[in-house]
């Protein structure tokens, strides 16, 4: 069955400091993977997402990933951190046939200091 | 704005009770999927409709059900709520049966 690990439950970072949040996730087959950011009392918006080809993916709000296929892995990284990306971020692993749910981490809140 | 909209935004209720959350998929989008957020659990999954028949389904209580119409949008249906249903309740859409989805503002449902 698959599984989405993200073993930071909170991270806090600098205004301007770079980011990095950690996903590892289980999957049997070709997975497709994603970010999600949630902001308090709001939705989901999708970040960013890998299918195939380039393991290094472009986001939005200057967010990008990289798949690593050989650690499981599919990091979040963003080069310099503003107030308005304090939030909880979602790492989601799915599949690529059939009928797929999205498998979600327990997600990591991120608190960004003056 | 994802384009998937959910009905209501807040709901207050009592136990015993029972409601229905409505959702509206992005137009165009065949698949709908309900999760449960709360506090203790997450994120779950609880099932998917896919043009109007049901495809997956996850850890969804027999109190609770669902279904999509022809129309597409899709309704799920509580019963019977207990004090621990109280969470955000998602719908989130795709074009396919799979890959990436988009995220409704949720329900918060309230058990009093």
């Amino acid at each position: 069955a698959q599984s989405v690990t993200q073993p930071d439950i909170h991270i806090t970072v600098s205004e301007g400091a770079s980011l990095e949040l950690r996903c590892n996730y289980s999957y049997g087959a070709t997975p497709y993977l994603f970010w999600y950011v949630q902001s308090p009392g709001q939705g989901l918006q999708l970040l960013l997402k890998y299918f195939s080809g380039d393991t290094l993916v472009q986001g939005i709000k200057g967010f990008e990933a990289e798949f690593k296929r050989s650690q499981s892995s599919f990091n979040l990284r963003k080069p310099s951190v503003h107030w308005s990306d304090a939030a909880e971020y979602f790492c989601a692993v799915g599949g690529d046939t059939g009928f797929q749910k999205l498998v979600f981490g327990t997600g990591t809140r991120l608190l960004v200091s003056p | 704005d994802s384009g998937v909209t959910q009905t209501p935004k807040h709901l207050i209720t009592a136990t015993g009770q029972r409601v229905t959350l409505r959702c509206s998929p992005r137009s165009g989008d065949l698949s709908v999927y309900w999760y449960q957020q709360s506090l203790d659990q997450g994120l779950q999954f609880l099932i998917q409709y896919y043009n109007g028949e049901e495809r997956a389904k996850g850890n969804i209580l027999e109190r609770f059900s669902a279904q999509q119409f022809p129309d597409l949008h899709s309704e799920l249906n509580l019963s019977s709520l207990e004090l621990g249903d109280s969470a955000l309740y998602f719908c989130a859409s795709s074009v396919r049966g799979q890959g990436e989805a988009f995220f409704g503002q949720g329900t918060r449902l309230t058990v009093v």
